[in-house]
């Protein structure tokens, strides 16, 4: 079974609606990310959460939201969802001392 | 602020063909350097990574070396195969800062025909 898990794995909404994507580990980290994936702008930071009560904005949280459940799980929320957040979406996580990331397959998102 | 600057692909080869794919960050410490795979469908895993100078990065047959004089880790790999095929993302970390601070390069495409 995969560590590090996402749901949805796609997803269609349209420009207005509230969508949320889920993040599950397993791995047992404390550490866990929001990234998303732009063709030629690699990844870039949307949130991040040290714990279940340390959470953190990144470079690009306007329009985002997040929720941190457990240490296990870690949501982000589209508020209400426009057509340039049209993108990848992959959560990782990491434990504390240790620089390396593990990532989810990612969840593709279209907003028409 | 710190940043990764990687050759654009997409980068196509033959099998058996030499890689390299040319990496250089700018950092205003000493950062830790990363090469991270994303096979198609799926999400970036770590393929090798150096923390320090002269450090050589390796795994499956890949390797970079850490030159912190050009501020540079490319990948290399002598002989690549179809199933080397993926996106390569270059990364660098603070270790200051736990990891949390990773930059991500733009990642580079490569397509392996056999």
């Amino acid at each position: 079974d995969a560590d590090v898990t996402q749901t949805p794995r796609n997803r269609i909404t349209k420009t207005g609606k509230r969508i949320m994507l889920e993040c599950s580990q397993t791995k047992g980290h404390d550490r866990m990310y929001w990234y998303r994936q732009d063709p030629g702008l690699g990844l870039r930071l949307i949130y991040y959460s040290f714990d279940v009560k340390d959470i953190n904005k990144g470079e690009i949280s306007d329009g985002y939201s997040v929720s941190r459940q457990a240490q296990a799980k870690f949501s982000l929320s589209l508020e209400s969802a426009i057509p340039n957040q049209t993108a990848l979406y992959f959560c990782a996580t990491s434990s504390q001392g240790e620089e390396t990331q593990y990532f989810g397959p990612g969840t593709r998102l279209l907003v028409l | 602020g710190d940043s990764v600057t990687q050759m654009e692909g997409p980068v196509t080869l033959s099998e058996e063909a030499f890689l390299t794919i040319n990496c250089t960050y700018t950092a205003t410490g000493y950062p830790s350097l990363f090469w991270y795979v994303q096979y198609p469908g799926e999400g970036l895993q770590l393929l090798l990574k150096a923390t320090k100078a002269d450090d050589k990065g390796s795994n499956k047959g890949f390797e970079a070396t850490y030159r912190k004089e050009t501020t540079s880790f490319h990948l290399e790999k002598g002989s690549v195969q179809v199933s080397d095929s993926a996106v390569y993302f270059c990364a660098l970390s603070d270790p200051n800062t736990g990891g949390f601070k990773t930059i991500f390069g733009a990642g580079t495409r490569l397509f392996v025909k056999a």
